[in-house]
């Protein structure tokens, strides 16, 4: 079985441009979770959805949004980036919508800012 | 604020060795409580998930506690391995909103 999957590895941006990261899911996961993890810091929550539609999110700007598509993989979108953008940002899935499930991630995304 | 420390922040042990981890949390109104390990440039991987109800569970060398009344949460490898090595994250998420609260992590290493 297939894991979780994220495009691309690695990103370089300039400050004030836009990023699009990418995440497929385990087959038969309808929940995808978004979460940044900057250096020295702990996996920070961003973004939850599910069956299409967003769930919750955690403490973050506008310019971090995202969509998930009827085949439920998802796209995270950051707009006007920023320095401390920098990151690397991984993209979990689970069974659906009870916080007991097991979350599954994936490698990543590193995206670097300059 | 809900917020999770996690002790020692670095641990260095002999292989074979035994050791424990630490998880403290102010997390209302608790729903589940889980350990991840993640090698150095991956994803996290789930060991444990422990709910309210639950004091102790185990996978294989890793056993997690949980004391709810003093929110307190303890992860012990048992017979350490050099693929031990990484870093050990501890998850409390709130009931009813699913926002989690991570911990920093413990960067473990063992030595041969």
């Amino acid at each position: 079985e297939a894991g979780v999957t994220q495009s691309p590895t690695h990103l370089i941006k300039t400050r004030g441009q836009q990023a699009t990261l990418r995440c497929s899911p385990i087959s038969g996961h309808t929940s995808v979770y978004w979460y940044q993890q900057a250096l020295g810091l702990g996996l920070q929550f961003l973004l939850w959805y599910d069956e299409g539609e967003e769930r919750n999110r955690g403490n973050f700007p506008p310019r971090f949004s995202g969509r998930q598509f009827p085949n439920y993989s998802s796209e995270l979108n950051v707009n006007a980036l920023e320095l401390e953008d920098s990151a690397l940002y991984l993209c979990a899935s689970s069974l659906g919508l009870a916080e007991s499930y097991e979350q599954y991630f994936g490698p990543g995304t590193r995206l670097t800012v300059t | 604020k809900n917020q999770v420390e996690q002790s020692p922040q670095s641990l260095i042990i002999l292989e074979g060795k035994n050791c424990t981890l630490q998880c403290n949390y102010t997390v209302s109104p608790f729903s589940n409580l889980r350990w991840y390990k993640q090698d150095t440039g991956r994803g996290p991987v789930s060991l444990t998930i422990m709910t309210f109800s639950e004091n102790t569970k185990s996978n294989g060398r890793y056993t997690a506690t949980l004391d709810a009344d003093t929110k307190q949460s303890s992860l012990h490898i048992t017979a350490s391995q050099l693929s031990d090595s990484a870093s050990y994250i501890c998850v409390v998420s709130a009931g009813g909103s699913y926002i989690p609260t991570f911990g920093r992590g413990t960067s473990l290493i063992v030595h041969p």
